[in-house]
């Protein structure tokens, strides 16, 4: 089976602090991808991954950087961590030439 | 632009009941369509995709979902729905990135 892990289920941190976002996949992936889910609006992607070392904007980057040195591990990075920014934040992955995509459980980030 | 809209926010079934949940999407072009399920506190899982040829196709966990141009609508139906099919149902369209819609949340009654 696919594994797509994130490295917390729940994080609570600041407004201002730098904060990581760990998504690991097991399966050789390709492309990796950074979703946010806010009720009443689906998912909204942020960032996505092509290969190591690439990223591309999603629909909503502002605020946000990704990092992708491994194949198997695509970091999101809030610089500056604001209130507005309280979220759940999904990760997902999918190989090169196909469309479904696989997904972490999510981490539920608060920002106080 | 391309949208993909899930009109019921909510929806309440009693179990046993037969379930639909409609999805319309708004894209230049067929694209590929999917029905993801969350359980609570989980990621998504997926249940079913349409690329292209029968417009009826099979999922996982008994649901279905039709394709229909003429309504730009995959609509997902489970013929008898059970009290762990409570969950979130997302339908989502691929075309060129993939676009989500807002989600229907599945309550199942007794």
């Amino acid at each position: 089976d696919v594994k797509v892990t994130q490295s917390s289920r729940y994080l609570v941190k600041r407004t201002g602090e730098k904060v990581f976002l760990e998504c690991v996949q097991d399966m050789d992936h390709e492309n990796m991808f950074w979703y946010r889910q806010d009720p009443g609006l689906g998912l909204r992607l942020i960032y996505f991954s092509y290969d190591v070392k690439m990223k591309e904007k999603g629909d909503i980057p502002e605020g946000y950087s990704v990092s992708r040195e491994k194949k198997e591990r695509f970091s999101l990075i809030l610089e500056s961590a604001s209130t507005n920014q309280t979220s759940m934040y999904l990760c997902a992955s999918s190989p090169r030439d196909t469309y479904e995509q696989y997904f972490g459980p999510g981490t539920r980030l608060t920002v106080t | 632009a391309q949208s993909v809209t899930q009109p019921d926010i909510h929806i309440t079934v009693s179990e046993g009941a037969s379930l639909e949940l409609r999805c319309n999407y708004s894209y230049g072009a067929t694209p590929y369509l999917f029905w993801y399920v969350q359980s609570p506190g989980q990621g998504l899982q997926l249940l079913l995709k349409y690329f292209s040829g029968d417009t009826l196709v099979q999922g996982i966990k008994g649901f279905e979902a039709e394709f229909k141009r003429s309504q730009s609508s995959f609509n997902l139906r489970k013929p008898s729905v059970h009290w762990s099919d409570a969950a979130e149902y997302f339908c989502a369209a691929l075309g060129g990135k993939l676009i989500f819609g807002q989600g229907t949340e599945l309550s199942v009654k007794p």
